[in-house]
């Protein structure tokens, strides 16, 4: 659901290690998820996105994970660099809402 | 090709005026939304607008806060009588009327009320 007024849980880790951001998602029903990050001063960017029809989808270095049976959705970032660190934010939508639900964001620190 | 843009980048006004913040969509995007977002914080969704189709306005926090699309294209989301409480950064996104409902995010305002 809306992640308001909530504070963002933060997750550090050291550079060149992997890292997985976790995310509870709120419908079952829901069939099509996305990744955002937002770095500081800027608007959230697109990164991977991933169907229902689907349970890994690979990019550059990112991985999403589907699992549709907890309602549990992550992303894994390999290798991570100093411009990894930013808020990540999953979001979620049934096709023909047209409107995404976001989670509450998490926030990344990659320390060198 | 151009992404979302908004304006003004920044914006810092005293409490009791009127806001308006202004964003223009990518071409061809017929969906529009904002969404406020406080420091250290996730986004809120204010309003929605899709095509010709009447607003979602369910996200708005109170009847300050009002946002209008004129010809399909820009929209201008205006804050009256702002308070402190209001000092956020505000950001437009738009997508495609018939896509997956991935949204494209511009830079955000950041109002600060003094």
């Amino acid at each position: 659901g809306e992640s308001v007024g909530l504070h963002l849980p933060t997750l550090s880790v050291q550079e060149g290690d992997n890292s997985i951001i976790n995310c509870a998602y709120s419908n079952s029903a829901s069939d099509y998820f996305i990744w955002y990050k937002q770095e500081s001063g800027k608007g959230p960017q697109f990164i991977i996105d991933i169907r229902s029809n689907m349970d890994k989808r690979q990019g550059q270095r990112v991985t999403v994970l589907l699992n549709k049976t907890v309602k549990h959705l992550s992303l894994q970032i390999a290798a991570t660099q100093p411009g990894d660190s930013a808020v990540y934010f999953c979001a979620e939508t049934l096709q023909g809402a047209q409107k995404l639900v976001f989670g509450q964001g998490t926030r990344l620190t990659i320390n060198p | 090709g151009a992404g979302v843009s908004q304006s003004p980048s920044n914006k810092v006004t005293e409490k009791g005026k009127d806001v308006e913040l202004r964003c223009d969509p990518i071409s061809g995007h017929t969906a529009l939304y904002w969404y406020r977002q406080s420091l250290g914080q996730g986004l809120e969704f204010l309003i929605y607008f899709q095509g010709n189709s009447a607003p979602d306005k369910s996200g708005l926090p109170s009847d300050r806060f009002s946002a209008e699309r004129t010809g399909g294209s820009v929209s201008t989301l205006t804050i009256q009588r702002t308070q402190q409480e209001d000092s956020a950064v505000y950001l437009c996104a738009s997508s495609l009327a018939t896509g997956t409902g991935k949204e494209y995010f511009g830079p955000g305002t950041r109002l600060l009320v003094l």
